[in-house]
């Protein structure tokens, strides 16, 4: 399976703290994504990072992209009992398809 | 109005009924997928169609058929449905390029019983 592994399964913070999640995946990619779940809805799209960037920012967030080791990292920082959803990271292969891991649950604790 | 819309929400039905899930988009995109979520699996791809005359199977297509009836409208078709396919089901689409992530709707919580 192409499908990305998120690390840890689960995560518990107290608010403030910064939250680290990690994806690994299987074959090249031409980029990585990131998404957020809360609970029963929709996936919210957070952050894209193509195959040629390192590092991207957007507001508390930062993304890293290793693929000589075919691994990514999700920092959420300054936690808010808000930010408590499943994240999850997708591969984009260039095939026709976004291939999503197994997720990171987050629960930030008030 | 939300850029993807699915209905129903919910829904509970009998093992070896029919049932479609629909979706709409606001987006003006020309790619609409259908991702099942199952507990500790992820989203796996049902179907997906890059335009209304171009529809493909994804990696668990069998037991599902999809019809796309327009640009913004992508439903999902379970023809006999089995309890096995109890599920989370979720619509998506994105641009062409697929460099901005995709758009997802809320989900359709299905329950086969």
């Amino acid at each position: 399976s192409q499908q990305g592994e998120e690390d840890p399964q689960a995560l518990s913070i107290q608010e403030g703290e910064n939250a680290t999640m990690n994806c690994s995946y299987k074959t090249s990619i031409n980029n990585l994504q990131w998404y957020r779940q809360n609970s029963g809805r929709g996936l919210v799209h957070l952050i894209l990072i193509r195959s040629n960037e390192r590092e991207k920012h957007s507001g508390r967030l930062r993304v890293t992209l290793d693929t000589s080791k075919k691994s990514s990292s999700l920092l959420i920082t300054a936690s808010r009992a808000a930010d408590t959803a499943s994240y999850f990271c997708a591969t984009d292969t260039g095939a026709n398809n976004l291939f999503f891991g197994t997720g990171t649950r987050l629960t930030v604790i008030p | 109005d939300a850029d993807v819309t699915q209905t129903p929400r919910n829904r509970i039905t009998k093992t070896g009924k029919r049932i479609m899930l629909e979706c709409s988009q606001t987006k003006g995109h020309d790619r609409m997928y259908w991702y099942r979520q199952d507990p500790g699996l992820g989203l796996r791809l049902i179907y997906y169609s890059f335009d209304v005359k171009d529809i493909n199977k994804g990696e668990i297509s069998d037991g599902y058929s999809v019809s796309r009836q327009a640009q913004a409208k992508f439903s999902l078709s379970l023809e006999s449905a089995i309890p096995n396919q109890t599920a989370l089901y979720f619509c998506a689409t994105s641009d062409f390029t697929r460099n901005y992530g995709y758009t997802f709707g809320s989900g359709t919580r299905l329950t086969v019983v």
